[in-house]
């Protein structure tokens, strides 16, 4: 397993704006993703963060609206850019080693004004 | 393709009682499956996987899940419900074969209450 942390784990913040979700694990891992979560609902994938290379999108998720980075095998962040209510959601960090199972932070809880 | 399908939105049990959580799978070669719990606002948890070998998987909290490969279902049990045990819980699936893709698809969720 792993200690994922995420950072801020709740944020209020303006329509317009942007924001940026940290995501540091304590062990190098072979896979970061990115979900999206309705409070009660089960998680859409938003992208597969690269490392050194440019982040894999899923079908309705783009990289001008959601940039991702993965400077290394330990980090990741995601960006909510331009935001609006819309985007009010929980966001999920997500890693594992290719053995299957997937290890999660506790979230980030985005509400949109 | 790979799916996977909780027809329950919210299982209601009474404590001490047997719990079951429906899961069923649809994958084009073998597949992995997963069990997830998620507590109010916290992330996702891993409960329990089967890879192969034995049909009965035992987790944590003493769960435990069993692969129907007729039926394609794995089913998440307990024998005796406790109310710590009301909670969020995800089904996942990822197909095993070659092309298929190391990200697991997730069931929508099921609700378990468990009341005193």
């Amino acid at each position: 397993s792993a200690v994922i942390s995420q950072k801020p784990s709740r944020d209020i913040c303006q329509r317009g704006t942007s924001l940026t979700i940290q995501c540091q694990v304590d062990s190098q891992v072979t896979m970061m993703f990115w979900y999206r979560q309705q409070p009660g609902q089960s998680l859409t994938l938003i992208a597969t963060a690269n490392q050194g290379s440019e982040a894999t999108y899923e079908s309705g998720f783009v990289i001008d609206k959601f940039p991702i980075s993965r400077p290394n095998l330990t980090f990741s962040t995601l960006t909510v850019s331009n935001m609006s209510p819309e985007d009010s959601s929980i966001y999920l960090c997500s890693v594992g080693w290719g053995t299957g199972e997937l290890f999660f932070g506790e979230g980030s809880r985005l509400t949109v004004l | 393709a790979q799916s996977v399908a909780q027809p329950e939105d919210q299982v209601n049990v009474a404590e001490g009682n047997p719990l079951t959580v429906k899961c069923t799978y649809s994958v084009s070669g073998n597949p992995y499956l997963f069990w997830y719990v998620q507590y109010p606002n916290r992330g996702l948890q891993f409960l329990l996987k089967y890879i192969t070998g034995d049909n009965l998987v035992k987790g944590s909290y003493g769960f435990e899940a069993e692969f129907n490969k007729s039926q394609t279902s794995f089913h998440l049990k307990k024998p005796s419900a406790l109310v710590s045990d009301s909670a969020l819980y995800f089904c996942a699936v990822r197909d095993k074969g070659s092309g298929g893709s190391y990200i697991p698809t997730f069931g929508r969720g099921t609700s378990l209450i468990v009341h005193p």
